[in-house]
Order: C-alpha cells, then structure tokens, then sequence
C-alpha cells in the first residue's frame, strides 16, 4: 500500500512565524503535491514537484514556498505565517502519467493548521 | 482547459436510500483519467476508483457502482443502500493524459442520517 505521511497533524502557530510542513512517500512515486483545502473551495493546489529540485507554482503559491532536495520528501514552508492561511493542508504523491497504470494521487492524512 | 463540477454542494439521505453524486467534467482531450475519492471526517482523501477515457464500461464494487458517459461529460457514483459510514465529502477529479496534475471538483457532502 502507499504511504503518505505528514509529520504533523495539528499545528498552532503565530502570525509572522516560518513554518515548516514535512511529507514522505514510501512509493518512489516522481510527483509530490501540496494542496490547502478551505470550506467551499475544495481543494487548490499550492505547489507540485515533479522531480528532485524541480518544482511548478499551482494555482495559489503566493505566501508559500516548497523544497524537495529527496525524492521521497516534499516541505511545504510558510515564509511568515498569516491568519489567512490558517487551512488544512494536504500532501499527495503520484507516479506520474508515466505509469501505464494511470496517475492516480495518494494522499496524506493531512495537516490542520491554525495561524493566531 | 480543464474543469471538474460537482452541482450538489451537500446531501442528506435516510439510511439505506440509495444516493447518485453527480460529476461532470470538461477537457479537450481525448485520453484522460477521471477519479472519485472519499474524505470522511477524519480528514484523509482515500482513493475509490480510476478510470481512462477509453473504457466506458460501468463498474460495480458492492454498494458502489460508477456511471461513466463521455455523451454527456459524466461520471456519476451511486451508493446503493446507504449505510451512515459512507457520510463523507466525495470529490470527483480529471487528470489528463501527459499532465502530471490533477483537477479536482470542489466535493459534495453527503449526511447519511440513521
């Protein structure tokens, strides 16, 4: 089975802190994926890697900023947090259109996030 | 360009009715993949089913069952005989083929009352 794991499920932070969202996928999958989801605006996609070091702005990277230095672990960092970005963030991971299989995203358990 | 739309922001049944979530999506390809995943309150999307453009047929796994119809752009997802583990928020999703990311609809709600 796949794994996704964030390593933090409830965080509390204040305004003006750098905060740091880890994820880790167990599948060697090419594509890492963090998205935000807010009450009636699904899910948005903050950032996307494709690769070690590579990285595509999503829909919403204003206020983020993303790292992947291993293939298996993507961060997502809050340069100076702001109460609109109290949300609950989700990571994934993909093995990509590549795979003959279809590219079907894994998601971790997600992190819920609150800015004061 | 690419869209998911899922018309019902929220359902509430009475246990055991059986429930159709609605999707309908828009690309200009001819291969892609569509999704449906499930959140239930805990929080973590997990994975229902996969299906590429080329294969139409409906599918069934025990009181799910998944209708497909490139005519109208809809691949819709009935519960039969609800139970109130299915109360959830379902999200219909589009990828593509030869794009990496995945477009999701914003979810429906589904209250399944005892």
């Amino acid at each position: 089975d796949v794994k996704v794991t964030q390593s933090s499920r409830y965080l509390v932070k204040r305004t003006g802190e750098k905060v740091f969202l880890e994820c880790v996928q167990d599948m060697d999958h090419e594509n890492m994926f963090w998205y935000r989801q807010d009450p009636g605006l699904g899910l948005r996609l903050i950032y996307f890697s494709y690769d070690v070091k590579m990285k595509e702005k999503g829909d919403i990277p204003e206020g983020y900023s993303v790292s992947r230095e291993k293939k298996e672990r993507f961060s997502l960092i809050l340069e100076s947090a702001s109460t609109n970005q109290t949300s609950m963030y989700l990571c994934a991971s993909s093995s990509g259109t590549r795979d003959p299989r279809g590219n079907t995203i894994y998601f971790g358990e997600g992190s819920w996030l609150t800015v004061v | 360009a690419q869209k998911v739309t899922q018309a019902q922001t929220e359902i509430s049944v009475v246990e055991k009715e059986d429930v159709t979530l609605d999707c309908v999506y828009e690309t200009r390809d001819t291969t892609y993949y569509l999704f449906w995943y499930k959140q239930p309150p805990s929080g973590e999307l997990v994975f229902l089913i996969r299906r590429n453009s080329f294969d139409e047929q409906n599918e069934i796994s025990g009181r799910y069952s998944w209708n497909f119809q490139k005519s109208t752009s809809s691949f819709n997802f009935t519960i039969t005989a609800s139970q109130v583990v299915d109360s959830a928020v379902y999200f219909c999703a589009l990828s593509e083929a030869g794009d990496d990311k995945i477009i999701f609809g914003k979810g429906t709600r589904l209250h399944i009352l005892p």
